[in-house]
């Protein structure tokens, strides 16, 4: 079965740092691009960007750009999502999904869990 | 920036709701493929329609989708309970100045 697992919760103070995961299961990691998703409490949406595991290419939203960092460790198989400083609107659940090879302009499955980060002082 | 999306329709079991996404001519216009999403309240995201029409092994076939110029739909013929849930288009986007991909802005159905 593939799928992908998220860390735990998170609460932060702002200022602080985070690195949050993503761990891939049941196929090859190398082959399939992470994306990471924002959704702010009770908000809809938002693609962050994504990353190619195999030659650690990435692409980040403008919106984000700058504020957080994507990276993979193909050894074990998992994608992470950092902030050097976190905000207090930062706070959002944040999902990985994986996006198919399938087709150009594929949709993501599956999709993490959530990790839930709060910020707050 | 987003797809445009209703924020909420309601329908009784049975019935039939249509979501609509507009887009522009640098996503859907453009021909891009629009993918669906259904979040079931206090999960995560689940794909449900992809490539404009086609259905993953184990969605229902009241689940459908179409695709005309700068638009799309997602279709829910006979209404069921475990129905209600936030719905959410997605699309690839050539602008240059935005995101490579751009959601929905979402729509809450609600069964009455």
């Amino acid at each position: 079965e593939v799928q992908l697992v998220q860390s735990g919760a998170e609460v932060r103070k702002p200022g602080e740092s985070l690195r949050i995961s993503c761990k891939g299961s049941g196929y090859s990691f190398s082959n399939y691009w992470i994306t990471w998703v924002r959704q702010m409490p009770g908000k809809g949406l938002e693609w962050m960007g994504r990353i190619d595991p195999s030659e650690s290419y990435i692409n980040y939203s403008p919106s984000f750009q700058g504020h957080v960092t994507f990276s993979v460790d193909k050894s074990i198989s998992t994608a992470f999502l950092q902030w050097n400083s976190l905000r207090a609107s930062d706070t959002a659940i944040y999902y990985c999904a994986r996006q198919t090879t399938l087709a150009t302009y594929g949709w993501v499955d599956p999709w993490g869990q959530g990790t839930l980060v709060t910020v707050s002082s | 920036s987003a797809l445009t999306q209703p924020p909420s329709l309601s329908g009784a079991p049975g019935q039939r709701v249509t979501i609509s996404c507009t887009g522009s001519s640098s996503n859907i216009g453009a021909g891009f493929p629009v993918h669906w999403y259904q979040q079931l309240p206090g999960t995560a995201p689940k794909l449900l329609i992809y490539g404009d029409a086609n259905r993953p092994s184990g969605v229902p076939a009241r689940f459908s989708g179409s695709k005309s110029g700068t638009s799309a739909s997602l279709a829910i013929s006979e209404l069921q309970a475990e129905d209600e849930a936030d719905y959410y288009c997605q699309s690839y986007d050539s602008s240059l100045s935005g995101a490579l991909y751009v959601f929905g802005t979402g729509t809450k159905v609600t069964v009455l």
